[in-house]
């Protein structure tokens, strides 16, 4: 696609339910990556995949959080048992293999826990 | 100490002002540094990216590196209220895929 494209846009749960966040890169951007961005606060890294492994997840808070990139595509953040703390902006963003100008980041998906 | 430290402001400037915007950084290691525009639930967009040290300038825009006073910032001359938005500094070390931000400056162009 033309942009990066995050699913769904807003997404309302109770307090100790499990949620998926869907992300779908740029095609042939090999690299993708997970950010959170808190009420008044710049983004702050989750995971890193480059291909369908994830080559560095230690920005996730917690075993609660889990990512994954079955075909090196399309990936999925999963946060089981959520706590109102969660809610935050989950931001994507994906880049070509070895590009080193930045990379183009989804609208996200605003959570809130209630 | 945060790795990054940005004024959250908020700033608000006339049409045409020129705006000073910058953020300072602890780690030695930077080696890439970024601006990002973000409009209200949106993504951030990049602006200006820069290597090492300098000045690069793109239209009406200019990001400037100080790396030995650990010191970057960015010019928007002509400031529209098209500009009023967040903008995030960003940075990141030699294997440059893991972005440390900024808390974002707010900054409203009043017409």
């Amino acid at each position: 696609g033309a942009g990066v494209s995050q699913t769904p846009s807003n997404k309302v749960t109770e307090k100790g339910k499990y949620v998926e966040l869907r992300c779908d890169p740029i095609s042939g951007h090999t690299a993708l990556y997970w950010y959170r961005q808190s009420l008044g606060q710049g983004p702050e890294f989750l995971i890193y995949f480059q291909g369908t492994g994830a080559a560095d997840d230690s920005g996730l808070p917690n075993d609660r959080f889990f990512a994954v990139r079955p075909e090196g595509s399309v990936s999925t953040l999963k946060i089981q048992r959520t706590e109102r703390g969660d809610s935050a902006v989950y931001l994507c963003a994906s880049s070509r293999p070895g590009a080193r100008d930045g990379y183009t980041f989804g609208s996200g998906t605003r959570l809130t826990v209630v | 100490q945060k790795e990054v430290e940005q004024d959250p402001g908020p700033l608000s400037v006339p049409e045409g002002a020129i705006v000073s915007l910058n953020c300072t950084y602890s780690n030695s290691a930077f080696q890439y540094f970024m601006w990002y525009r973000q409009y209200s639930r949106k993504g951030p967009e990049l602006l200006m990216y820069t290597y090492s040290s300098g000045n690069k300038e793109d239209g009406r825009f200019t990001a400037q590196v100080d790396k030995s006073s650990k010191y970057i910032s960015l010019f928007i001359r002509d400031s529209q209220p098209s500009d009023s938005a967040t903008y995030l500094c960003a940075m990141s070390g030699g294997s440059n895929y893991k972005l440390t931000f900024g808390k974002g400056t707010l900054l409203t162009v009043n017409p």
